[in-house]
C-alpha cells in the first residue's frame, strides 16, 4: 500500500481479554517499530524489527505484550490478559534503511479501550 | 537513557501570530526530529537536524539545532489553523527514536 496500515482503527475490550493489533508496513522498508501513546505519557518505545528479527524489544512493558513480524513485512502486536492501564493508541511506523534520514513513516494507530 | 523536554506544553495562539517551541535533551543530540500529529492521525515527519547551528525550513517553519547540541527550537511564522495539532521532538535513540512528550498547538482564526 501507499502507506503504514492499521488495524483495527479502535478496539474496545474487557479486562482480562487477549487483543492482536496489526501492522501493514510500507513496501520494501526493513525497519519496523512499536510505540504507545497515552494522555500524559507521551510517545513510549516499544519494540523494534530489522526483518523478521527484534533487536530492540526493551520498551515491551510486562510479558503479556509480545510482537511478531512475518515475512519481513506485518507485525502484530498482541496484549493478553488486558488491564486498564493498556489503553492507549498503538502506533506503528517504519522506515527504510536506504533513507537515512531517520524519517519514520508512522500509521494512524489503534486506539484500545479496556473497560 | 536520553530524556527530552519541550515546552510550553500547550499554547493557544492568535491566526497570524509568530510562535516558538522548544525542545531541551539531557544528553548531546546527534540527530533531532521534528513530527507534527493531527488528532487522530499519525504523526508526519518535518525535518531532521544534525549538525549544531543547523537550520532547516519547511513552508513557514523553521527549526533550528543549537550549537551545543543539546536544544532545538521550531519557529512558526504568521500561523494559520492548518498548523494547529501536536508538534513531538525526537532524537536519535540508537535503533529507535526517543520523543518528547509533545507540544499542542491551537490556533484560533
Amino acid at each position: 500500500g501507499a502507506g503504514v496500515s492499521q488495524s483495527p482503527s479502535n478496539k474496545v475490550t474487557e479486562k482480562g481479554k487477549d487483543v492482536e493489533l496489526r501492522c501493514d508496513p510500507i513496501s520494501g522498508h526493513t525497519a519496523l517499530y512499536w510505540y504507545r501513546q497515552s494522555l500524559g505519557q507521551g510517545l513510549e518505545f516499544l519494540i523494534y524489527f530489522q526483518g523478521n528479527s527484534a533487536p530492540d524489544k526493551s520498551g515491551l512493558p510486562s510479558d503479556r505484550f509480545s510482537a511478531e513480524r512475518t515475512g519481513g513485512s506485518v507485525s502484530t502486536l498482541t496484549i493478553q490478559r488486558t488491564q486498564q492501564e493498556d489503553s492507549a493508541v498503538y502506533l506503528c511506523a517504519s522506515s527504510s534503511q536506504l533513507l537515512n534520514t531517520g524519517e519514520l513513516f508512522f500509521g494512524e494507530g489503534s486506539r484500545l479501550t479496556v473497560l | 537513557s536520553q530524556e527530552l523536554e519541550q515546552s510550553p506544553q500547550s499554547l493557544i495562539v492568535q491566526e497570524g501570530k509568530n510562535l516558538t517551541i522548544n525542545c531541551t535533551s539531557s544528553k548531546t543530540l546527534y540527530g533531532l526530529y521534528w513530527y507534527k500529529q493531527k488528532y487522530g492521525e499519525g504523526l508526519i515527519f518535518l525535518m531532521m537536524l544534525q549538525k549544531g547551528g543547523e537550520e532547516k525550513s519547511h513552508e513557514k517553519i523553521t527549526a533550528k539545532l543549537d550549537e551545543k547540541k543539546q536544544q532545538s527550537s521550531l519557529h512558526i511564522t504568521a500561523s494559520q489553523p492548518s498548523h494547529a495539532g501536536i508538534y513531538l521532538c525526537g532524537a536519535d535513540g540508537g535503533n529507535k527514536l526517543v520523543f518528547g512528550a509533545g507540544t499542542i498547538l491551537r490556533v484560533k482564526s
